[in-house]
């Protein structure tokens, strides 16, 4: 496997339903993301881990809860989702001390909360 | 807070044709920019990243140019194929942060459509 990977690539679930995403970056980058893509609107950042640690929370409802146990993986955590919570869910990673940094995005899992 | 404007939002253009995607941004305190690709229910995929003390840069049959004090970038698309059709989104990340991620704002996109 290259690049960043996402499983699954599609989830139906409903609002009372416990689910996680899963990322992984083969790339040996130290940053990762999630984003949160909506139709019609612009990509919305949720979290940022830099070093493993997490350096942003986009004022992200609980609901939604991230988890980066090492500097490939990362996963959020879904539960209590709501109908507006359908979007495709993208994650990233980048290297993040380099001047030309550039993040490369995964394919996205899509979202459907029934 | 920094706000990014694409238009339009979305252009058909028949095959062969040179075209132009714009991008506005409201806060000139960025320290890069940069295009983006993204296919049909894909991720995205970087195209070109312009420094903010750079003017432009090219890649293939593309051009993306920044003119910083004015906040506004184009990127320039010559000689279209319909291979070309997908959403271009542009970014741009704020200065004057060091560590902690590279927190990018994006636009909402132009669609475009290459025809035969």
């Amino acid at each position: 496997e290259t690049g960043v990977t996402q499983t699954p690539r599609h989830l139906v679930m409903g609002m009372t339903n416990k689910k996680s995403l899963k990322c992984e970056q083969h790339l040996g980058h130290n940053a990762m993301y999630w984003y949160k893509q909506s139709a019609k609107k612009p990509l919305e950042l949720m979290f940022v881990y830099s070093l493993e640690e997490r350096v942003e929370n986009n004022s992200v409802p609980s609901r939604f809860s991230p988890e980066c146990p090492n500097s490939s993986h990362l996963f959020l955590h879904l539960h209590t989702l709501q109908p507006e919570d359908s979007a495709l869910y993208l994650c990233a990673s980048s290297q993040e001390t380099s001047s030309t940094d550039t993040q490369y995005f995964g394919p996205g899992t899509r979202l459907t909360v029934l | 807070k920094q706000e990014v404007t694409q238009i339009p939002a979305a252009l058909s253009v028949p095959e062969g044709e040179n075209l132009v995607l714009n991008c506005s941004f409201t806060d000139s305190a960025i320290y890069n920019l940069q295009w983006f690709r993204q296919d049909p229910g894909k991720g995205l995929t970087s195209l070109l990243l312009i420094q903010s003390s750079q003017r432009e840069q090219t890649s293939g049959r593309l051009n993306a140019s920044l003119d910083k004090s004015s906040g506004r970038s184009t990127l320039y698309i010559a000689a279209s194929q319909p291979g070309d059709s997908a959403t271009y989104l542009c970014a741009v990340r704020p200065e004057g942060l060091t560590g902690g991620g590279n927190k990018l704002t994006f636009g909402t996109g132009t669609q475009l459509k290459v025809e035969l």
